[in-house]
């Protein structure tokens, strides 16, 4: 089945900093993708929706200036959480959509953000 | 999109069936139900997708009932790997911009 990595899958920073996850699909082009946030026991919540060259959509209650969302191609998209806090501090899950007729979504590993 | 509920856990063991009942009263007619399945600190991985009676794949079945207002992800010979969270989620296909709306899913503890 399609690949869809994230690095780091693992980050650890200060408050206040900023970072940087990436979302790759690796054997398919994605016109779609999807980022969520899980908080531990917890399900996973839709933060946003990015489509390749345009402004992604964000959900309601996500700050579009603290997670910016960046598709600049088929195959990437990146999420930078600006200005990072301890209550950011969450697992951060990438998926993208293969475009076929099943609109499948194929999910990242996954990235465990901690700010101390 | 359709809300789903789902038992937030269930206990089994080692070469039992499991059977996870969804409910979906709101499905709309050009609903899909899909099942994924979550590791700890893992993505998502899908297992199942069907639309009406059922589906069945090489690792578990989807018995969907004429109404489909509900669904349930069977797993035959469950192992003690099968542990994990289970989610049943509503949503349309053929719209290349659907999002996936997750619910709290069905925690399932597989026993020696």
């Amino acid at each position: 089945g399609a690949v869809v990595s994230q690095h780091p899958s693992r980050v650890i920073c200060k408050s206040g900093t900023s970072v940087k996850i990436e979302c790759r699909s690796l054997d398919f082009q994605a016109t779609t993708m999807f980022w969520y946030r899980q908080f531990p026991k917890q399900s996973l919540m839709l933060m946003a929706t990015s489509n390749e060259g345009s402004k992604a959509t964000y959900e309601q209650g996500v700050e579009k200036d603290k997670f910016l969302i960046n598709h600049a191609s088929l195959t990437l998209s990146t999420l930078t959480v600006t200005s990072a806090h301890p209550e950011d501090s969450s697992f951060y899950i990438c998926s993208a959509e293969a475009g076929s007729a099943y609109n499948e979504q194929f999910f990242g590993p996954g990235t465990r953000l901690t700010v101390l | 999109l359709a809300k789903t509920t789902q038992p937030i856990s269930m206990d089994s063991y080692e070469g039992q069936e499991v059977n996870i009942t969804c409910s979906h009263n709101n499905i709309a007619t050009n609903d899909y139900i899909t099942w994924y399945q979550q590791f700890p600190s893992q993505g998502p991985r899908f297992i199942i997708q069907g639309y009406k009676t059922k589906v069945t794949n090489e690792v578990a079945s989807l018995f969907i009932p004429a109404d489909r207002k509900s669904s349930t992800l069977s797993l035959p010979r469950v192992s003690l790997s099968d542990t994990a969270v289970y989610y049943c989620l509503v949503a349309p296909r053929g719209d290349s911009s659907y999002k996936l709306i997750f619910g709290s899913g069905t925690r399932l503890l597989v026993r020696p």
